[in-house]
């Protein structure tokens, strides 16, 4: 399979502790995108990569919040001392550089819960 | 800011029948891109219909087709002959021109019965 891979794709965590998402897009996709998901809502954007660039960070994406692609290729979305709000879908899409209407293409997301 | 909305939380049909899911979105922007993402149970989402908003003819794809009305910011999605295997949650997106991230609304749960 060559889509979007995901990594876990369930964590559970107690309130204060550190988790690290990983995201493996498609290959030959340059550009990656982090979104979130909570339950009964749609996708809301987190950030984006180009290459290894990090172009453009939400609001959403407090302090405590970091996410890096270091040689273009996997992305790691880090959340620091969990809170129970950060439950929720994390999701990672990816997309290939010279389509007018860019399509993303979504992994399956990582599911996490915070106790 | 874009906003998307989805007025329909939830949506059932009968299979074999015809079902239109509403979406309205509100911009200032001129050039954008809209877009369906189905999203079925404990699967990824994946790109049902995308529509460019340069273009007045409605996009279609199979037993999907959009009704595109940029003046009134609007941008529905009917699915013709349902199947058992459209149930999903589907998602209106928005893209500006010059952006990349997708602007989601709040999704509506197509139940088909059958």
């Amino acid at each position: 399979d060559t889509g979007v891979s995901q990594n876990p794709r369930h964590k559970i965590t107690k309130r204060g502790q550190n988790v690290t998402f990983r995201c493996d897009p498609i290959s030959e996709h340059n550009r990656l995108y982090w979104y979130r998901q909570t339950l009964g809502q749609g996708p809301e954007f987190l950030t984006y990569f180009q290459n290894e660039a990090q172009l453009e960070k939400s609001r959403l994406l407090s302090d405590r919040f970091s996410a890096e692609r270091p040689k273009g290729s996997f992305s790691t979305l880090e959340i620091q001392r969990t809170e129970q709000g950060d439950s929720a879908m994390y999701l990672c899409a990816s997309s290939l550089p010279g389509q007018s209407y860019n399509e993303q293409f979504f992994g399956p997301g990582t599911r996490l819960t915070v106790l | 800011a874009q906003t998307v909305t989805q007025s329909q939380p939830e949506m059932s049909v009968q299979e074999a029948e015809t079902v239109t899911l509403s979406c309205t979105y509100d911009t200032s922007e001129s050039d954008y891109y809209l877009f369906w993402y189905k999203q079925p149970p404990s699967r990824q989402m994946i790109l049902v219909i995308r529509q460019e908003a340069y273009k007045q003819q409605n996009a279609t794809e199979n037993r999907f087709s959009v009704n595109f009305q940029k003046a009134a910011k609007s941008f529905s999605l009917k699915i013709s002959d349902s199947q058992l295997g459209d149930a999903a949650m589907y998602f209106c997106a928005y893209r500006g021109q010059g952006a990349q991230k997708l602007v989601f609304g709040q999704g509506t749960r197509l139940t088909i019965n059958p």
